[in-house]
């Protein structure tokens, strides 16, 4: 059984260009979650999402950034112009979702995204 | 809301030393807690879990118990390894509603041989 799996594992940008983040969630997860830690910090939480839906997107940049988990596919992570501080790595995580009885979220190897 | 406070780092160890990371959260309702290992350039592995109240969660020799009355959960372990060398999270999740994991700020572990 596959983990989470994120692709790019390591995605250079240049300042301005575009960059688009994959997240495939463990068989069976309907939910995904979305963190960015930067160097030295804890994880900081930015989106919430569903198959189709956007559950809680309180912790995303309200410009630049936007998430999707559409019904077919990975869910994608996308940060438009990106500038230097976007540096960061990003982690997404899954779960069964509530009513499955499992609370436990279990994440991918995470992107880091350098932009130069 | 919810939170979770962990104990700063870094935390500098002998190896066969005796280790605690201090974890307190602050939720509404109960939580179920658990702690993550980050190793370098890895993502996050979940160490060990409980899901109410006097659970005891254990993995790989370390050791948590889920406290209500004093709102913690601090990881142990009785004798750390190099291995060991990593950073911990501690974490708490609900198993109903919209609920969005919250993580501590992380606690970063050095063992020496």
């Amino acid at each position: 059984n596959a983990g989470v799996m994120q692709n790019p594992r390591h995605l250079v940008r240049r300042r301005g260009q575009e960059a688009r983040l994959r997240c495939s969630p463990m068989k069976g997860h309907s939910h995904v979650y979305w963190y960015r830690q930067l160097p030295e910090e804890g994880l900081k939480f930015m989106v919430y999402l569903q198959k189709e839906n956007i559950i809680d997107e309180s912790g995303m940049p309200k410009e630049r950034f936007s998430a999707e988990f559409p019904k077919e596919g990975p869910s994608i992570l996308r940060i438009q112009q990106v500038v230097r501080g976007d540096s960061a790595a990003y982690f997404c995580a899954s779960s069964p979702g509530p009513g499955s009885g499992r609370t436990e979220a279990f994440f991918g190897q995470g992107t880091r995204l350098t932009v130069v | 809301g919810n939170s979770v406070t962990q104990m700063e780092g870094p935390v500098t160890l002998s190896e066969e030393a005796f280790l605690t990371i201090n974890c307190t959260y602050t939720a509404t309702g109960y939580p179920s807690l658990f702690w993550y290992v980050q190793y370098p350039g890895e993502g996050l592995q979940l160490l060990l879990k409980a899901t109410k109240a006097d659970d005891k969660g254990s993995n790989k020799g370390f050791e948590a118990t889920y406290r209500k009355e004093t709102t913690s959960f601090h990881l142990e372990k009785g004798s750390v390894q190099v291995s060991d060398s990593a950073v911990y999270f501690c974490a708490l999740s609900f198993s109903g509603g919209s609920y969005i994991p919250t993580f501590g700020r992380g606690t970063s572990l050095i063992v020496h041989p």
